[in-house]
């Protein structure tokens, strides 16, 4: 199994530029999750699905959507980047939306937005 | 949303010496309380999940402790090695999302 992964590891944008980080998990996980992460501040939910075809927000949504069209990929879209969006981007999934259930992240996307 | 503290924010310690850090977390509407280590270029990567009152897991030298009743959790690392060196976040789970605290940054002088 690869596990949890992402694509692209790095990326550099200007503001007000689009685009998606991918993120997919081959462990037919229920539950997957973006988080970002700034310096001091840990990692900060920005959405999380449940299932196929659910999505929901998270502390911090704003700027930023999110689709769950198969159990395997949850993208996570840039609408239009802004210089307060550089950030490192985990994406991470578990078993089921169960409380016990222990999240495998992806090894990240370092964003910097210029 | 749920405020999740962790202190220290960052502790150093001389090979084999013993150390613990705190999570506190709110103690209504409690679920579960997970601990993650992060290694530097890395992914965070699960210690533990504790569910229950005086619940106590180990792991080698690592060890967790959970009370639900005053909301908080210590982590303890006996005869710590520099391979031990690592973020050490808890996040307490709540309405299908995991709240992180900010982290304990550990670093283990050899």
């Amino acid at each position: 199994n690869a596990g949890v992964t992402q694509t692209p590891k790095f990326q550099v944008l200007k503001t007000g530029q689009s685009m998606t980080l991918q993120c997919a998990q081959d462990m037919n996980h229920e539950y997957m999750s973006w988080y970002r992460q700034d310096p001091g501040m840990g990692l900060r939910l920005i959405h999380y699905s449940v299932g196929a075809g659910i999505t929901d927000q998270g502390e911090v949504p704003n700027g930023y959507n999110v689709s769950r069209s198969t159990t395997e990929d949850f993208p996570l879209r840039l609408l239009s980047a802004a210089p307060s969006q550089t950030s490192v981007y985990f994406c991470a999934s578990s078993y089921s939306s169960g409380f016990r259930n222990e999240q495998f992240f992806g090894p990240g996307t370092r964003l910097t937005v210029l | 949303i749920l405020n999740v503290e962790q202190s220290p924010q960052s502790l150093h310690v001389q090979e084999g010496d013993s150390t613990n850090f705190t999570c506190s977390f709110p103690s209504s509407n409690f679920y579960a309380l997970h601990w993650y280590r992060w290694e530097t270029a890395k992914s965070p990567e699960a210690l533990f999940v504790m569910t229950l009152n005086g619940d106590e897991k180990k792991k080698g030298r690592i060890s967790a402790t959970l009370n639900t009743k005053e909301g908080y959790s210590y982590l303890y690392i006996k005869g710590s090695q520099p391979e031990d060196s690592a973020t050490y976040l808890c996040a307490s789970y709540s309405s299908y999302k995991l709240i992180f605290g900010s982290g304990t940054r550990l670093l283990v002088r050899p």
